[in-house]
Protein backbone atom coordinates (compact mmCIF):
# COMPACT_ATOMS: atom_id res chain seq x y z
CA UNK A 1 0.00 0.00 0.00
CA UNK A 2 1.08 3.64 -1.03
CA UNK A 3 2.47 5.52 2.38
CA UNK A 4 -0.19 8.60 0.64
CA UNK A 5 -2.83 7.97 -2.24
CA UNK A 6 -4.84 10.37 -3.62
CA UNK A 7 -7.43 9.88 -6.72
CA UNK A 8 -5.68 10.91 -9.89
CA UNK A 9 -8.81 12.21 -11.33
CA UNK A 10 -9.18 14.58 -13.56
CA UNK A 11 -12.48 15.77 -11.99
CA UNK A 12 -14.58 17.63 -14.07
CA UNK A 13 -16.49 20.17 -12.36
CA UNK A 14 -18.45 23.26 -14.05
CA UNK A 15 -17.66 26.51 -12.29
CA UNK A 16 -19.92 26.92 -9.27
CA UNK A 17 -19.69 23.30 -8.44
CA UNK A 18 -18.41 22.38 -5.37
CA UNK A 19 -15.40 19.60 -5.49
CA UNK A 20 -13.74 17.56 -2.64
CA UNK A 21 -10.99 15.50 -2.67
CA UNK A 22 -9.50 12.61 -0.03
CA UNK A 23 -6.08 11.20 0.13
CA UNK A 24 -5.74 8.56 2.36
CA UNK A 25 -2.22 7.91 4.38
CA UNK A 26 -1.01 4.78 5.67
CA UNK A 27 1.32 5.54 8.62
CA UNK A 28 -0.70 6.79 11.79
CA UNK A 29 2.22 8.66 13.35
CA UNK A 30 1.98 10.85 11.12
CA UNK A 31 2.12 14.59 12.58
CA UNK A 32 1.31 17.38 10.12
CA UNK A 33 -0.75 17.34 6.78
CA UNK A 34 -0.96 20.07 3.95
CA UNK A 35 -2.10 20.71 0.51
CA UNK A 36 -0.60 22.04 -2.12
CA UNK A 37 -1.64 23.34 -5.43
CA UNK A 38 0.90 22.82 -8.48
CA UNK A 39 -0.46 24.29 -12.05
CA UNK A 40 0.85 22.87 -15.34
CA UNK A 41 4.52 22.72 -15.96
CA UNK A 42 5.62 24.87 -12.25
CA UNK A 43 6.50 24.05 -9.41
CA UNK A 44 4.35 22.82 -5.96
CA UNK A 45 3.27 25.76 -3.68
CA UNK A 46 1.32 25.64 0.03
CA UNK A 47 -2.11 25.87 -0.69
CA UNK A 48 -2.86 24.97 3.52
CA UNK A 49 -2.11 23.54 6.16
CA UNK A 50 -4.69 20.59 7.80
CA UNK A 51 -5.37 21.22 11.06
CA UNK A 52 -6.78 18.30 13.49
CA UNK A 53 -10.02 20.65 14.34
CA UNK A 54 -10.32 21.16 10.22
CA UNK A 55 -9.28 24.86 8.99
CA UNK A 56 -10.80 27.12 6.38
CA UNK A 57 -9.11 29.46 3.95
CA UNK A 58 -12.08 31.51 1.98
CA UNK A 59 -13.73 28.90 -0.55
CA UNK A 60 -10.91 26.28 0.58
CA UNK A 61 -11.87 24.01 3.77
CA UNK A 62 -9.40 21.15 4.68
CA UNK A 63 -10.43 18.63 7.58
CA UNK A 64 -8.39 15.26 9.02
CA UNK A 65 -9.92 12.55 10.28
CA UNK A 66 -7.26 10.85 12.64
CA UNK A 67 -9.16 7.76 13.03
CA UNK A 68 -9.64 6.78 9.15
CA UNK A 69 -6.35 7.90 8.56
CA UNK A 70 -7.70 10.79 5.47
CA UNK A 71 -7.04 14.74 4.50
CA UNK A 72 -9.94 16.40 2.37
CA UNK A 73 -9.94 19.44 0.50
CA UNK A 74 -13.33 21.07 -0.12
CA UNK A 75 -13.44 23.63 -3.07
CA UNK A 76 -16.90 25.88 -2.92
CA UNK A 77 -18.00 27.91 -5.78
CA UNK A 78 -14.70 26.75 -8.01
CA UNK A 79 -13.16 28.81 -10.64
CA UNK A 80 -11.72 28.30 -13.75
CA UNK A 81 -8.32 29.53 -11.71
CA UNK A 82 -8.56 26.91 -9.48
CA UNK A 83 -7.67 24.29 -12.32
CA UNK A 84 -4.20 22.62 -11.38
CA UNK A 85 -3.10 19.23 -9.56
CA UNK A 86 -3.90 19.01 -5.65
CA UNK A 87 -0.99 17.08 -3.92
CA UNK A 88 -1.33 15.79 -0.86
CA UNK A 89 1.55 15.68 1.91
CA UNK A 90 2.08 13.76 4.91
CA UNK A 91 4.84 14.40 7.15
CA UNK A 92 6.33 11.75 9.95
CA UNK A 93 8.07 14.00 11.56
CA UNK A 94 11.23 14.43 10.43
CA UNK A 95 12.70 15.78 6.75
CA UNK A 96 13.08 12.84 5.36
CA UNK A 97 9.41 11.84 5.90
CA UNK A 98 7.40 14.14 4.04
CA UNK A 99 5.83 11.94 1.60
CA UNK A 100 3.95 13.51 -1.22
CA UNK A 101 0.76 11.87 -3.06
CA UNK A 102 0.91 12.23 -6.52
CA UNK A 103 -1.37 14.87 -6.89
CA UNK A 104 -5.28 14.60 -8.21
CA UNK A 105 -5.92 16.92 -10.96
CA UNK A 106 -9.22 19.46 -11.28
CA UNK A 107 -10.13 21.01 -14.54
CA UNK A 108 -12.87 23.56 -13.83
CA UNK A 109 -15.33 23.98 -16.66
CA UNK A 110 -17.08 27.25 -17.85
CA UNK B 1 8.75 36.28 -0.64
CA UNK B 2 11.02 33.29 -0.56
CA UNK B 3 12.86 32.90 -3.41
CA UNK B 4 14.35 29.39 -4.62
CA UNK B 5 16.19 29.91 -7.88
CA UNK B 6 17.37 26.87 -10.12
CA UNK B 7 20.36 27.49 -12.74
CA UNK B 8 18.49 25.43 -15.56
CA UNK B 9 14.64 25.12 -16.66
CA UNK B 10 15.34 22.81 -19.50
CA UNK B 11 18.91 20.76 -19.96
CA UNK B 12 19.56 17.78 -22.52
CA UNK B 13 22.25 15.69 -22.06
CA UNK B 14 23.98 12.69 -23.15
CA UNK B 15 24.01 9.29 -21.53
CA UNK B 16 27.82 9.20 -19.34
CA UNK B 17 27.66 12.96 -18.90
CA UNK B 18 28.27 14.46 -16.02
CA UNK B 19 25.34 17.06 -15.22
CA UNK B 20 25.37 19.54 -12.42
CA UNK B 21 22.19 21.30 -10.99
CA UNK B 22 22.27 24.33 -9.17
CA UNK B 23 19.55 25.73 -6.51
CA UNK B 24 19.95 28.71 -4.84
CA UNK B 25 17.58 30.23 -2.41
CA UNK B 26 17.15 34.11 -0.67
CA UNK B 27 16.01 33.32 2.11
CA UNK B 28 18.30 31.80 5.14
CA UNK B 29 16.57 28.91 5.01
CA UNK B 30 18.53 26.07 7.06
CA UNK B 31 17.08 22.79 5.46
CA UNK B 32 17.31 22.43 1.34
CA UNK B 33 15.97 19.40 -0.73
CA UNK B 34 16.33 17.72 -3.92
CA UNK B 35 13.04 16.12 -5.94
CA UNK B 36 12.69 14.26 -8.70
CA UNK B 37 8.85 14.61 -10.03
CA UNK B 38 7.57 11.72 -12.53
CA UNK B 39 4.19 11.00 -13.72
CA UNK B 40 2.55 8.77 -11.73
CA UNK B 41 5.39 8.41 -9.10
CA UNK B 42 4.94 12.07 -7.50
CA UNK B 43 7.78 13.85 -6.00
CA UNK B 44 10.50 11.62 -4.48
CA UNK B 45 13.35 12.91 -2.17
CA UNK B 46 16.96 12.24 -3.65
CA UNK B 47 19.05 14.02 -0.59
CA UNK B 48 18.34 16.90 1.30
CA UNK B 49 20.69 19.02 3.56
CA UNK B 50 19.84 20.55 6.86
CA UNK B 51 23.05 22.49 7.31
CA UNK B 52 26.57 23.80 6.04
CA UNK B 53 28.17 20.41 3.93
CA UNK B 54 25.83 18.20 6.09
CA UNK B 55 23.77 15.86 3.50
CA UNK B 56 21.19 12.86 4.14
CA UNK B 57 19.84 10.38 1.78
CA UNK B 58 16.60 10.46 0.63
CA UNK B 59 14.27 7.93 -1.10
CA UNK B 60 16.88 7.68 -4.09
CA UNK B 61 19.91 8.68 -3.89
CA UNK B 62 21.38 6.33 -6.29
CA UNK B 63 22.92 7.93 -9.56
CA UNK B 64 23.06 10.68 -7.29
CA UNK B 65 25.37 13.14 -5.10
CA UNK B 66 24.79 16.44 -3.89
CA UNK B 67 27.26 19.35 -2.46
CA UNK B 68 26.10 22.46 0.12
CA UNK B 69 29.24 23.97 0.66
CA UNK B 70 27.53 27.64 0.84
CA UNK B 71 23.62 27.77 3.36
CA UNK B 72 21.98 29.32 0.39
CA UNK B 73 23.54 26.44 -2.61
CA UNK B 74 22.68 23.16 -2.82
CA UNK B 75 23.96 21.36 -6.08
CA UNK B 76 22.44 18.04 -7.84
CA UNK B 77 25.64 16.06 -9.26
CA UNK B 78 24.71 13.16 -11.54
CA UNK B 79 28.24 11.86 -12.24
CA UNK B 80 26.98 9.43 -15.22
CA UNK B 81 23.47 10.82 -16.31
CA UNK B 82 21.33 7.63 -17.68
CA UNK B 83 18.16 7.78 -19.61
CA UNK B 84 16.06 6.95 -16.44
CA UNK B 85 17.31 9.89 -14.96
CA UNK B 86 15.35 11.91 -17.39
CA UNK B 87 12.52 13.76 -15.37
CA UNK B 88 11.49 17.33 -13.69
CA UNK B 89 14.26 17.79 -10.64
CA UNK B 90 12.66 19.79 -8.10
CA UNK B 91 14.71 22.28 -5.35
CA UNK B 92 13.35 22.89 -2.52
CA UNK B 93 13.90 24.91 0.72
CA UNK B 94 12.63 25.21 4.32
CA UNK B 95 12.68 26.46 8.02
CA UNK B 96 13.65 24.83 10.79
CA UNK B 97 12.57 20.98 11.36
CA UNK B 98 9.59 19.24 10.89
CA UNK B 99 8.04 20.96 8.63
CA UNK B 100 5.80 19.96 5.60
CA UNK B 101 5.87 23.89 4.44
CA UNK B 102 8.69 23.64 1.12
CA UNK B 103 9.40 26.46 -1.16
CA UNK B 104 10.32 25.20 -4.43
CA UNK B 105 11.96 26.24 -6.98
CA UNK B 106 10.53 26.36 -10.87
CA UNK B 107 11.91 22.99 -11.45
CA UNK B 108 14.61 21.98 -14.04
CA UNK B 109 13.71 19.63 -17.14
CA UNK B 110 16.60 17.19 -17.75
CA UNK B 111 16.29 15.03 -20.72
CA UNK B 112 19.03 12.16 -21.27
CA UNK B 113 19.19 11.44 -24.63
Amino acid sequence: RKEVEQDPGPFNVPEGATVAFNCTYSNSASQSFFWYRQDCRKEPKLLMSVYSSGNEDGRFTAQLNRASQYISLLIRDSKLSDSATYLCVVNMGSYQKVTFGTGTKLQVIP
Amino acid sequence: DVKVTQSSRYLVKRTGEKVFLECVQDMDHENMFWYRQDPGLGLRLIYFSYDVKMKEKGDIPEGYSVSREKKERFSLILESASTNQTSMYLCASSWGANTGELFFGEGSRLTVL
